[in-house]
C-alpha cells in the first residue's frame, strides 16, 4: 500500500512568487493534516481536513496560505505571495477517521526555499 | 496553553550505549502520546506510542515511560546504533473522535558515535 506522497520534494522560489504543494494521503484516510517545520524548530500544526472539510485551521500563519481538499482525496497548499519566513519543510500526514490510536502517517515533506 | 517541550536539544552517545530522551508536556487531558523519529530528508516515522492509562510500554529496543504526576515522557533506546541517529520528537494528542491533532515538541538531535 502506498504511503503519503508529497510533491514537489523541493521547491526554490523568489519572494513574491507562488508555490503550490500537493499531498496524496493514504487511500481511505479521511483525516489529512498539514504541518511545517522551520529550520531547527518544532513541527508546527497548520490545519486539519476531515474529508473535504476544514476541521481546524488554527495553525495557518496568515491569509497568504490557502489549503484545499476538493473531493476529499488529495490536498494542495498554496502560498501566495511567498515570503522569506515561509521557508521550511511542509509535511502532510493522514490517518483513518476515528482511529483507535492517534498515530499520523507522514509523507517525506516538501522543502520550500524562498529567496 | 498547548506546549510539548524537550529538556535536551542534543544528545551524543557512543554506539552500544543506552540513550534516554526526555519530554515535558502540558496538557493533563491528553490521552495519547507518540514518539517519532525523523531522519534527514525524510518525514517523521512512528517509533512507539503510549496511552495515558499506562506508565510504561516496550517495543523492540525502545521503551517509553510516562509519568503523569510530573507530566513527563521519556524514550529509552537500548544498545544505540549509528542508524538511530536522527531527530526525535515527542507528540501529544489533542482532541478525540475524528477531530484530533498531534502537537509536537522541538525535537532532540541524537548523534551516535561509532
Amino acid at each position: 500500500e502506498a504511503g503519503v506522497t508529497q510533491f514537489p520534494s523541493h521547491s526554490v522560489i523568489e519572494k513574491g512568487q507562488t508555490v503550490t504543494l500537493r499531498c496524496d494521503p493514504i487511500s481511505g484516510h479521511d483525516n489529512l493534516y498539514w504541518y511545517r517545520r522551520v529550520m531547527g524548530k518544532e513541527i508546527k500544526f497548520l490545519l486539519h481536513f476531515v474529508k473535504e472539510s476544514k476541521q481546524d485551521e488554527s495553525g495557518m500563519p496568515n491569509n497568504r496560505f490557502l489549503a484545499e481538499r476538493t473531493g476529499g482525496t488529495y490536498s494542495t497548499l498554496k502560498v501566495q505571495p511567498a515570503e522569506l519566513e515561509d521557508s521550511g519543510v511542509y509535511f502532510c500526514a493522514s490517518s483513518q477517521a476515528r482511529a483507535n490510536t492517534g498515530e499520523l502517517f507522514f509523507g517525506e515533506g516538501s522543502r520550500l526555499t524562498v529567496l | 496553553g498547548e506546549s510539548v517541550g524537550l529538556h535536551l536539544p542534543t544528545l551524543s552517545v557512543q554506539e552500544g550505549d543506552n540513550s534516554i530522551i526526555n519530554c515535558a508536556y502540558s496538557n493533563s487531558a491528553s490521552d495519547y502520546f507518540i514518539w517519532y523519529k525523523q531522519e534527514s530528508g525524510k518525514g517523521p516515522q512512528f517509533i512507539i506510542d503510549i496511552r495515558s492509562n499506562m506508565d510504561k510500554r516496550q517495543g523492540q529496543r525502545v521503551t517509553v515511560l510516562l509519568n503523569k504526576t510530573v507530566k513527563h515522557l521519556s524514550l529509552q533506546i537500548a544498545a544505540t546504533q549509528p542508524g538511530d541517529s536522527a531527530v526525535y520528537f515527542c507528540a501529544e494528542k489533542f482532541g478525540g473522535g475524528s477531530n484530533y491533532k498531534l502537537t509536537f515538541g522541538k525535537g532532540t538531535l541524537l548523534t551516535v558515535n561509532p
